[in-house]
């Protein structure tokens, strides 16, 4: 079945651009997704993309997404404390049986002021 | 526009009491429902989902259970909570499946 990873911690100074980054195995997604979750909330979605897409802005926020390696990635552009959080990137899985969309279990973002 | 709800917040229940975590949805029909628990290392296990009323599929066996009694409500219990039964618990709609899921607020469960 699908596995999504992701690295369990990020620390970036405030100003600086955050890279986070997530694989997937299942080359037949359809849809993959950053969610953000603050502390004691539940998850917010942020941004998708559809996989014949290769790359999404949306203000502050890049998806760049390669296909042949099955790797997405989130940055977020000139960091804030307020973008203190963790992110959960989730690949649909259409055949699957677990719910449909598969999480990783999330990038604690950590920004220094 | 589509709202989510759970209730309560946050709650407190010794060991073998009974649990009853509700979940309710606002301004869409039909959509898919699911539970979720997140524990203290983040990541988030799949429960339960449905796809209609009365129709639930469970990921994890366990002694929770889950049921959809109205088309927007969807309620998770247990006769006897365990200790491992604490953690955060999380409900989600999405209009598909395979689409993007929106989340309710979540309830902190402490068992005790």
């Amino acid at each position: 079945g699908e596995d999504v990873e992701q690295s369990l911690f990020l620390s970036v100074r405030e100003g600086d651009s955050s890279v986070i980054n997530c694989t997937y195995t299942d080359s037949s997604s359809t849809y993959l997704y950053w969610y953000k979750q603050e502390p004691g909330a539940g998850l917010q979605l942020l941004t998708y993309i559809f996989s014949n897409m290769d790359m999404k802005q949306d203000q502050r926020l890049t998806v760049l997404l390669n296909k042949k390696d099955k790797h997405l990635s989130l940055r977020i552009a000139d960091t804030q404390t307020g973008d203190s959080a963790i992110y959960f990137c989730a690949a649909s899985n259409y055949g699957g049986s677990q719910g449909n969309l598969i999480f990783g279990k999330g990038t604690k973002l950590s920004v220094k002021p | 526009s589509q709202t989510i709800h759970q209730w309560p917040a946050t709650l407190v229940q010794p060991v073998g009491s009974p649990l009853s975590l509700e979940c309710t949805v606002e301004g869409t029909s039909n959509p898919n429902l699911y539970w979720y628990r997140q524990a203290a290392g983040r990541g988030l296990q799949l429960l339960f989902y449905s796809v209609g009323i009365g129709q639930i599929s469970s990921e994890v066996p366990q002694n929770l259970s889950a049921s959809r009694p109205q088309d927007r409500q969807f309620i998770l219990s247990s006769k006897k909570l365990l200790l491992s039964d604490s953690g955060f618990y999380l409900c989600a709609w999405s209009l598909l499946a395979g689409n993007e899921q929106f989340f309710g607020p979540g309830t902190r469960l402490t068992v005790l």
